[in-house]
């Protein structure tokens, strides 16, 4: 059974702290997108990570992927309280084509 | 540009009605989706399209049915409703990227209750 693990899955964490959000998949796959989703609202993808090695950052946010691990880290540097919001990893693994597997996700609250 | 829109917004059902969701993009994409999140949990995908006039089975296909007769619309069936599938339905798109899909651009979901 394919696992796309999210840890932790709820953090609190002070304005001005450094954290980060890890998620665990249990297949091959060099494909691996990170979302965010405010409450009640749609999902907003953030990262797309297309290769081993590959690391991208906006702004707060900086995502990476490591396959041989099958291990993608999104890490938060210096959190502010518009970063509160549920952060969800997504996988398409490399013997399904285009199927998406999504993590349970992340909720994350910044408190001031 | 829309992006991604969804018909109905919200849906109240009774056991065994049947119901369509619609879902349209203007972006050009191949790749479409359809999605349903239950309270607590991440998104599990029911049916995906590559391409006009294809389809293929996700994770949760059971109870659901989808056609892609244009490029920009994505449709999607419930013959006959229970209440398991009281849930919120995400319509995605995406272009293509290395041989696989790119960003998916989501639309703002369904809410439906099946009574």
């Amino acid at each position: 059974e394919l696992k796309v693990e999210q840890n932790p899955l709820f953090l609190s964490m002070q304005e001005g702290k450094n954290y980060t959000i890890y998620c665990n998949y249990s297949t091959t796959s060099d494909r691996l997108y990170w979302y965010r989703q405010d409450p009640g609202k749609s999902l907003e993808s953030l990262f797309v990570l297309l290769s081993n090695g590959a690391v991208k950052q906006e702004g707060r946010l900086m995502a990476s992927l490591d396959t041989k691990a099958r291990l993608s880290t999104l890490h938060i540097t210096a959190a502010v309280h518009d970063l509160s919001a549920t952060y969800f990893c997504a996988v398409v693994p490399d013997n399904t084509g285009n199927q998406f597997y999504f993590g349970t996700g992340t909720s994350l609250t910044v408190i001031p | 540009n829309a992006g991604v829109t969804q018909t109905p917004k919200f849906r109240v059902l009774k056991t065994g009605q049947s119901m369509t969701l619609l879902c349209a993009q203007d972006m050009n994409h191949e790749y479409m989706y359809w999605y349903r999140q239950d309270p607590g949990m991440g998104l599990r995908l029911i049916h995906y399209s590559v391409g006009e006039g294809t389809t293929a089975k996700g994770e949760v296909p059971d109870g659901y049915n989808v056609s892609r007769l244009k490029k920009q619309n994505f449709l999607l069936g419930l013959e006959s409703a229970a209440p398991s599938q009281t849930s919120v339905y995400f319509c995605a798109s995406s272009s293509e990227s290395s041989g696989g899909p790119y960003e998916q651009y989501f639309g703002p979901g369904t809410r439906l209750t099946v009574t």
